[in-house]
């Protein structure tokens, strides 16, 4: 299985609800990482987990957080966002943590809040 | 902020041609280059992970060569076809942990 799924394809949430994103690989892959992509801009990264711990995060709203729970799943826990969080949310993982590790992309999930 | 840059937005190219497109990225802290292909309605795939300074290395009839000193990567693609036609990404990793996607060059192959 060489696939990172995401789930929901698609979400359109209000800004009092609360929310999850959740990606999924059996690559064996050690490190997994969540990017925030807007229209016809590149995918900014938001986090990665190497190992299962948190090892960068680009200084994202706390509205945004994000759960590890073992080394195959992770989660983004979506709580108040605002419309300007609408936008693409990829999901990506590697072999390797760090520079070196080729990223596998899942399709991602389109978020959409009113 | 990082700044990572490419060259040409968006090109056409008939079927058959050869082109190369341009990322420019800092040269200090170099610590990786990624190139990624990003299909509409796919998700981005790898094309080539490179870190030293002229590396080149190459998959089918893609290409791609590095230069660390100057701070810039160079992909090729030779014979165009259609299936080719997506956005080419490449993405800078530092010694300080940044992750930076430059804008991208997307290229379109008319048959």
């Amino acid at each position: 299985d060489t696939e990172v799924t995401q789930t929901p394809k698609h979400l359109v949430m209000g800004m009092t609800n609360k929310k999850s994103l959740k990606c999924e690989q059996h690559m064996g892959h050690r490190a997994m990482y969540w990017y925030k992509q807007k229209a016809k801009k590149p995918p900014e990264l938001m986090f990665v987990y190497s190992y299962e711990k948190l090892s960068i995060n680009e200084s994202v709203p706390s509205r945004f957080s994000p759960e590890c729970p073992n080394s195959s799943l992770l989660n983004l826990h979506l709580h108040a966002l605002q419309p300007e969080d609408s936008a693409l949310y990829l999901c990506a993982s590697s072999q390797s943590s760090g520079p070196t590790g080729e990223q596998f992309f899942g399709p991602g999930t389109r978020l959409t809040v009113l | 902020i990082l700044n990572v840059e490419q060259s040409p937005q968006s090109l056409h190219v008939q079927e058959g041609d050869s082109t190369n497109f341009t990322c420019s990225f800092p040269s200090s802290n170099f610590y990786a280059l990624h190139w990624y292909r990003w299909e509409t309605a796919k998700s981005p795939e790898a094309l080539f992970v490179m870190t030293l300074n002229g590396d080149e290395k190459k998959k089918g009839r893609i290409s791609a060569t590095l230069n660390t000193k100057e701070g810039y990567s160079y992909l090729y693609i030779k014979g165009s076809q259609p299936e080719d036609s997506a956005t080419y990404l490449c993405a800078f990793w530092n010694y300080g942990q940044n992750f930076v996607f430059g804008p991208g060059t997307r290229l379109s192959v008319l048959p």
